[in-house]
């Protein structure tokens, strides 16, 4: 089945330390995307990458860092610089082009206590 | 970033009641995409929209693309109890990065027995 998979589902941290939230797509897809999601909002973009070893700052890139070597994949790393970390993450992918349509992962839920 | 604006910001219908929520934009919008979003899920893709007055239907759900390009309509006829959730609009502006997507603020969906 093709389809973007994220893990792990939840995701637990101490204060200070770095995390890296895996996202994998088998769907062909040239772009890929991260966003944050926090209780009752709505989703804000954190990176997103149109091409393979090309990436763009999205609206709330500060504390966060991507890479994509491969089209596939696209980890994202919260860093400890990230203030308030503590959110629901989704990532997503779409063809690229003109082609808009974005499909996304099941999320992963981040904890920093 | 922009934001766009949704409304209901959140309703309580009754089961096999007809539902309507739009979003509003004071830009213009090439594209327009409505997902829904389960607790805890990431959103899924319900119906794309790409042409001005465009009408497109997804079993009970029907959409429309404004004609002023600045707005959306999404409809659900005889609402069912695993409607609900959150329903969120995206689009594509006019102006701004090719396959960057603006979202909604959503409108979350509560159906009565």
């Amino acid at each position: 089945d093709g389809g973007i998979t994220q893990s792990p589902k939840y995701l637990f941290r101490k204060e200070g330390q770095n995390v890296t939230l895996s996202c994998e797509q088998n769907l062909n897809h040239d772009a890929m995307y991260w966003y944050r999601q926090d209780p009752g909002q709505g989703l804000r973009l954190i990176y997103y990458s149109q091409i393979v070893n090309d990436f763009q700052k999205g609206d709330i890139a500060e504390g966060y860092s991507v890479s994509r070597e491969k089209k596939e994949s696209f980890p994202l790393t919260v860093t400890s610089a990230q203030k308030n970390p503590t959110a629901f993450y989704l990532c997503a992918s779409s063809m690229g082009g003109h082609l808009y349509e974005q499909y996304f992962g099941p999320g992963t839920r981040l904890t920093v206590t | 970033g922009q934001q766009l604006n949704q409304s209901p910001q959140s309703m309580f219908i009754q089961e096999g009641e007809d539902v309507s929520m739009n979003c509003t934009s004071s830009s213009i919008f090439n594209t327009w995409l409505w997902y829904k979003q389960d607790p805890g899920e990431g959103p899924v893709l319900l119906i794309a929209l790409y042409k001005a007055g465009e009408l497109t239907s997804n079993g009970r759900l029907t959409a429309q693309f404004g004609i002023t390009r600045k707005d959306s309509f999404l409809n659900i006829s005889a609402s069912i109890p695993s409607d609900v959730g959150i329903y969120f609009c995206a689009g594509q502006p006019n102006t701004g990065t090719a396959s960057k997507l603006t979202f909604g603020t959503g409108t979350r969906l509560q159906v009565t027995l």
